[in-house]
């Protein structure tokens, strides 16, 4: 089957803007991650996904961030008022609660 | 907290030879998890580590673990150019729960 998909790849915006990312998990996986990369850096955790509920969203930095997964599978980061420092590769995984499978990320670029 | 740290962060060795990378970790985990990184792509898992004393091995990598000590190793065994990556170990602190990552090791292969 597919795997982890995210939309877009890339996406450059400006600073003060508005931005939303978007997982696709793997099908039938119960649990969703976002991660963000830095260049040069290992992934850090934002929030995590038990089914439609957060269960965990300690790494959101700020309440410029807020991610939501109504139906229990696809899974939207929504980025408010977007900072120059917010650039980063956003990484979405996926897992049964076992392995986490990533997707491709999304380079997010604010100019 | 828990912390992950990697050393060495670089590692250039020519093709043939053998090398290990080391994973410390913090505190007492559920899971180690070893992860490839290629420029610009996502990560692909490798290996997950489930109790002490676990050994895992794949081609010319072989994964580690002791619990007791808190340590991961990845060992390279007669390196080929083809390994050439970032890889990352990343530690679970409760089953289901998000990954905390190592700083990465940047391999380079040379011929």
């Amino acid at each position: 089957g597919a795997g982890v998909s995210q939309t877009p790849s890339n996406k450059v915006t400006e600073k003060g803007k508005y931005v939303e990312l978007r997982c696709d998990p793997i099908s039938g996986h119960t649990a969703l991650y976002w991660y963000r990369q830095s260049l040069g850096q290992g992934p850090e955790f934002l929030i995590y996904f038990q089914g439609t509920g957060a269960a965990d969203d300690s790494g959101l930095p700020n309440d410029r961030f807020f991610a939501v997964r109504p139906e229990g599978s696809v899974s939207t980061l929504k980025i408010q008022r977007t900072e120059r420092g917010d650039s980063a590769v956003y990484l979405c995984a996926s897992s049964n609660l076992d392995t986490q499978y990533f997707g491709p990320g999304t380079r997010l670029t604010v100019l | 907290e828990l912390k992950v740290e990697q050393n060495p962060l670089f590692l250039s060795m020519q093709e043939g030879k053998n090398y290990t990378i080391y994973c410390n970790y913090s505190t007492t985990s559920d899971r180690l998890y070893w992860y490839r990184q290629d420029p610009g792509k996502s990560l692909e898992s490798l290996f997950v580590l489930l109790s002490n004393g676990a050994v895992k091995q794949e081609g010319r990598l072989m994964a580690s673990l002791d619990t007791k000590a808190r340590l991961s190793t990845l060992h390279i065994t007669a390196a080929v150019h083809d390994l050439s990556a970032t890889y990352f170990c990343a530690v679970e602190g409760n089953a289901g729960n998000m990954l905390t990552f190592g700083g990465g090791t940047r391999l380079m292969v040379k011929p």
